[in-house]
């Protein structure tokens, strides 16, 4: 167990839908990142989020859009789902200073 | 811009036939350079950052090194159970800490 969670672990949902993924940080981090992985296809960056605010957006489609809470969970909504758009989503966080970056165990999505 | 690569994409040893693995990255401003290990489905699993050129780390069959321009994670009479997608990063963004860059990877399989 990281310290990061991630719910769901797997989702199976139509094209055209919407869903939300959910992120836990570990305690005490303030930032999370998070990042697709298609099949065969590297980590890519989609978003940052910092004690609430976003910091750093990557190759994140306007249909996908995140924010951090007070509590510092953060969610992930896809919307307009696309085939395309399966994948592992995971989500990353990382304490103050040059710490490393722990990783949830991710959610598997599957568009159908 | 940043860019990490990785060499070989793939790499088959048979058991205890040691070998090394690359990374070399173009980054400005180097913060760390992170290795992590990932299994099929799963997260990444952090290993080791390295931070100046000379550095080393090891973790039991595994040892990171780092130079100005690459990084070599050294594999030690490998066993099966370190067959595994083995991923090298840097930080990067305006603050350096705002998402890590991967390379693609190098697959390891170690057979018995």
């Amino acid at each position: 167990d990281s310290g990061v969670t991630q719910t769901p672990k797997h989702l199976i949902t139509a094209t055209g839908q919407r869903v939300t993924l959910r992120c836990s940080p570990r305690s005490g981090d303030l930032s999370v990142y998070w990042y697709q992985q298609s099949l065969d296809q590297g980590l890519q960056f989609l978003i940052q989020y910092y004690n609430g605010e976003e910091r750093a957006k990557g190759n994140i489609l306007e249909r996908f859009s995140a924010q951090q809470f007070p509590d510092l969970h953060s969610e992930l909504n896809l919307s307009s789902l696309e085939l395309g758009d399966s994948a592992l989503y995971f989500c990353a966080s990382r304490s103050t200073g040059a710490g490393g970056y722990t990783f949830g165990s991710g959610t598997r999505l599957t568009v159908v | 811009e940043d860019q990490v690569t990785q060499s070989p994409e793939a790499l088959r040893l048979q058991e205890g036939e040691s070998s090394s693995l690359n990374c070399s990255y173009t980054v400005s401003g180097l913060r760390g350079l992170f290795w992590y290990r990932q299994d099929p489905g799963k997260g990444p699993e952090f290993l080791f950052t390295l931070y100046s050129a000379g550095e080393e780390k090891e973790k039991e069959r595994l040892k990171a090194t780092l130079t100005k321009k690459e990084s070599f994670l050294h594999i030690t009479a490998p066993k099966p159970e370190d067959s595994a997608t083995y991923l090298c990063a840097v930080p990067a963004g305006d603050t350096g800490f705002q998402k890590l860059v991967f390379g693609t990877g190098t697959r390891l399989l170690v057979s018995p």
